[in-house]
């Protein structure tokens, strides 16, 4: 089993939609938890940043973090063109830990 | 201010010769982090530096090496190149806000 799970799509929606990106993850010891938008040719863009569970909100964003279930999401309310990308969700235990593992990433188009 | 400096953006090497990757980070950021990403294995750590120190390191080979300078810029380093290292290696900078990455070296072994 992958430590970090996320399902790969590609996911098509109409602009305007709300998004929902997911990943499962199975070492219990994460605790920091991150969303990364990465457009083609790019490095990865840092979105959003969690320690815990919780919810987190910016602009049009939202990351919820559920550490019972080991899971945690991304929603993207209002989607726009400029949203297509890849998104990767990453994690790591803090501490003496300084190593992010990451999903594979789910490739989001955002139809005009 | 700037972000995270990689250079070159893209490298062609024949299989058995080396490269040297280059990353400068945020200024006042002093761990820097390697990760090696590629279609089939994702993004996946290569190593971790905090002033000059490797702190952790991936599950990759020897032949992928790494150093870090006292003005925290760093250097990775793949000897023996094989087809298989073809890749994005992309260097990140951390602080108490994440991890910023640069846009990375596409390196090409042909």
């Amino acid at each position: 089993q992958k430590e970090v799970e996320q399902d790969p799509g590609p996911l098509s929606v109409p602009e305007g939609a709300i998004v929902s990106l997911n990943c499962t993850y199975s070492n219990s010891a994460f605790q920091y938890f991150m969303w990364y938008r990465q457009y083609s040719r790019k490095g990865p863009e840092l979105l959003m940043y969690t320690y815990s569970s919780g919810n987190k909100e910016d602009g049009r964003f939202t990351a919820q973090v559920d550490k019972s279930s080991k899971y945690i999401s991304l929603f993207i309310r209002d989607s726009q063109p400029s949203d297509s990308a890849t998104y990767l969700c990453a994690m790591n235990s803090g501490g003496s830990n300084y190593k992010l593992t990451f999903g594979k990433g789910t490739l989001l188009t955002v139809n005009p | 201010k700037a972000g995270v400096t990689q250079t070159p953006r893209y490298l062609i090497k024949t299989r058995g010769q080396q490269v040297t990757l280059s990353c400068s980070p945020i200024s006042g950021h002093r761990s820097v982090s390697w990760y090696q990403q590629t279609p089939g294995q994702g993004l996946q750590f290569l190593f971790e530096y905090f002033s000059e120190t490797q702190r952790n390191k991936g599950n990759f080979p020897g032949r992928f090496s790494g150093r870090q300078f006292s003005n925290s810029r760093s250097e990775m380093n793949v000897s023996t190149l094989e087809l298989g290292d073809s890749a994005l290696y992309l260097c990140a900078s951390a602080s108490s806000g994440g991890y910023t990455f640069g846009s990375g070296t596409r390196l090409t072994v042909v």
